[in-house]
């Protein structure tokens, strides 16, 4: 089944403490990026990646690294999180740049800072 | 520079009435539009997009979208609202010369009564 993964669905966790949220796509998705979803804002994108080695930021990349080492992978690290990081996280892929294509979403992670 | 404008944050509508979204978008190029619907507690799923090709977008599930570059407005309809149709919904949209760059609006929650 063609799908976009993501661990942990849920995390919660303290202030300072990395970690590193997985996503992975199996659909030889050229294209993939991070959203954090807020209340009130829709989906905010974080960092996009046109291929591997190739990653760029979206417009929230503050507190984030990616990595964009495979095709199929592209981790969000939070080097030292903060309780503003606590949000609603989706992963998509899609087959082209992107901006013409659909994306396809991941089930979201939930994380808390404490 | 992209952004996007939900005009309405909640739309409440009766069974089997019709429905509309309205969303204004701001391009420096040719955009590309999307609509995406959240049913609570899931991912994200395309309903329709736009690419500059016919003006008059179908989607799935009845749902369509008409682009009017005068207005700079992409609003979505439906002829007739289902229960099934309560969700959220976001309007995306993408600068030609923004490779990879997503804005959302902030959502529009659909309530349908019976």
């Amino acid at each position: 089944e063609a799908q976009v993964t993501q661990n942990p669905r849920y995390l919660i966790t303290v202030t300072g403490k990395k970690l590193t949220v997985t996503c992975s796509q199996n659909m030889n998705h050229e294209y993939m990026s991070w959203y954090r979803q807020d209340p009130g804002l829709g989906l905010r994108q974080i960092y996009y990646s046109m291929n591997v080695e190739v990653t760029d930021k979206g417009d929230v990349p503050e507190g984030y690294k990616v990595s964009r080492k495979e095709k199929r992978n592209f981790p969000l690290i939070l080097e030292s999180p903060s309780p503003n990081q606590t949000s609603l996280y989706f992963c998509a892929s899609s087959g082209t740049s992107g901006s013409l294509s659909e994306q396809y979403f991941g089930p979201g992670t939930r994380l808390t800072v404490t | 520079a992209q952004s996007v404008t939900q005009l309405d944050s909640h739309v409440s509508v009766s069974e089997g009435t019709p429905v509309l979204l309205r969303c204004n978008y701001s391009s420096s190029y040719s955009p590309s539009l999307f609509w995406y619907v959240q049913h609570p507690n899931k991912g994200l799923q395309l309903l329709l997009k736009y690419t500059s090709a016919a003006t008059l977008v179908k989607g799935i599930n009845g749902f369509e979208a008409e682009f009017k570059k005068s207005e700079t407005s992409f609003h979505l309809t439906k002829p007739s609202a289902h229960m099934s149709d309560a969700a959220e919904y976001f309007c995306v949209v993408s600068d030609g010369d923004s490779w990879g760059k997503f804005q959302f609006g902030a959502g529009t929650q659909v309530v349908v009564t019976p």
